[in-house]
């Protein structure tokens, strides 16, 4: 069965501090891993990757994938109050008619 | 660009009735949409599969007479809940994919359901 596990499950930091985001997947005819991130409304897209070691940066944010080791990493450095949220990690496959199959999440919580 | 608007964002409505939850690419065609659910805390849960000018593709456990889903237009994908009880109530949210050589799904603003 394809299943994205998200780790930690919640992680609460000081403003300025660097946090790291964990996504491990097992899903037959990986295509893409996405990451979301989500406030009190729906998700907004951050990142699509799709090849592995290729890191995607926008801003104070990146992520990487590694197809070996089938995970991702989301890197947000110098935290601040607004990226509190939950992030999703998401994983599509070529064999799932375009369905996104979602990771638990990760609760980040910055503390001024 | 890739704005998806959903309506209403917030309903109150009594047990039995049927509510209409509409879901609008605006300024992209959406070839597939999606409708999920999510529950306090949790992550978000697929219901169904919509493309356009088909029937729906529902996930496993979701009641196809109870969550009706139609998608009329390229833009446009409505979700009935229909003869709703309170365990119905619940965030739903839509996504709405443009091309299907990409896996980028954009996602409305969700709607709160609550049944009386």
């Amino acid at each position: 069965e394809d299943k994205v596990v998200q780790s930690p499950l919640s992680l609460v930091v000081h403003e300025g501090d660097t946090v790291t985001l964990n996504c491990s997947y097992e899903v037959t005819n990986f295509r893409s891993l996405l990451w979301y991130k989500q406030e009190k409304k729906a998700p907004t897209f951050l990142f699509m990757l799709t090849s592995s070691g290729i890191e995607k940066k926008s801003g104070r944010l990146s992520s990487i994938l590694d197809k070996k080791e089938l995970f991702s990493i989301l890197n947000i450095t110098a935290t601040q109050t607004g990226d509190s949220a939950i992030y999703l990690c998401a994983v599509g496959s070529s064999s799932n008619t375009g369905k996104l199959i979602f990771g638990q999440g990760t609760t980040l919580q910055v503390k001024p | 660009g890739a704005v998806v608007s959903q309506h209403p964002s917030r309903v109150i409505c009594k047990s039995g009735t049927s509510v209409k939850i509409e879901c609008r690419s605006l300024d992209f065609q959406a070839t597939t949409m999606f409708w999920y659910r999510q529950f306090p805390k949790q992550s978000l849960m697929l219901m169904a599969t919509s493309n356009e000018g088909s029937k729906a593709t529902y996930e496993q456990g979701v009641e196809k007479d109870k969550f009706l889903i139609n998608h009329a237009s390229l833009t446009l994908s409505t979700l009935t809940v229909t003869s709703a009880h309170p365990e119905d109530s619940s965030f739903y949210i839509c996504s709405a994919r443009g091309q299907t050589s990409t896996d980028t799904q954009y996602f409305g603003p969700g709607t709160r359901l609550t049944v009386l």
